[in-house]
């Protein structure tokens, strides 16, 4: 079964410092990668999701970015961080696209 | 759009007292139903899948139910550390992209 590896576990960056977070999975090939963000007390709100090496699909405007430079690798950057990108991020992966998710044990940013 | 929703949102229960929660969904096809167990501060851990109505999946003191419309979570003679909170999803499409569509979560605390 997959593990995914996700980290750091928790961050504090200031407004307008550069992100960057990783998360590698292991396990399985060619898997489907997500990054979500979930609000306190809401559900999972979907970012970036992935099919292949360098292919990235975005949901919603934003002041992050992705990239998947190798199959079981994903990132997730800004360039300058705002207040409103605080939250805890998950990373996900799953086989298919109609298939389970699994999930890292997510990071929690805090931009101050 | 795909839509799911989540009920109670809050559900205290004490140790030993059986209860159930809702999760109804609106798909155009369902491709499976997804439930997962969420602890403060921690990733989607996942519990089952669901493909068609009148599926039933156990785990323990849990067991998950199918309906054409909603799935129910049934949690019996629960006990404190099944306290978390239980997310359900459903594969869809949001947007552009196939995606899994969450509910907001059910927060369950079992009382000792």
């Amino acid at each position: 079964s997959q593990t995914i590896h996700q980290w750091p576990a928790t961050l504090v960056q200031p407004v307008g410092s550069p992100l960057s977070l990783e998360c590698t999975v292991e396990g399985t090939s060619n898997p489907n990668l997500y990054w979500y963000r979930q609000a306190a007390g809401r559900g999972l709100q979907l970012l970036f999701y992935s099919v292949g090496i360098g292919q990235i699909s975005s949901e919603v405007p934003q002041n992050l970015s992705a990239s998947r430079p190798q199959d079981r690798q994903f990132i997730l950057s800004s360039k300058k961080l705002l207040l409103s990108d605080s939250g805890f991020y998950l990373c996900a992966c799953a086989t298919g696209l109609d298939t389970e998710a699994f999930f890292g044990q997510g990071t929690r940013l805090t931009v101050v | 759009e795909d839509q799911v929703t989540q009920s109670p949102e809050a559900l205290r229960l004490q140790e030993g007292e059986s209860s159930s929660l809702n999760c109804s969904y609106t798909v155009s096809g369902l491709r499976g139903l997804f439930w997962y167990r969420q602890d403060p501060g921690k990733g989607p851990e996942f519990l089952f899948t669901l493909y068609s109505a009148g599926e039933e999946k156990e785990k323990e003191r849990l067991k998950a139910t199918l309906t054409k419309k909603e799935s129910f979570l049934h949690i019996t003679a629960p006990k404190p550390e099944d306290s978390a909170t239980y997310l359900c999803a459903v594969p869809g499409i949001s947007g552009s992209a196939r995606q899994l569509t969450f509910g907001s979560g059910t927060q369950l605390t079992v009382l000792p």
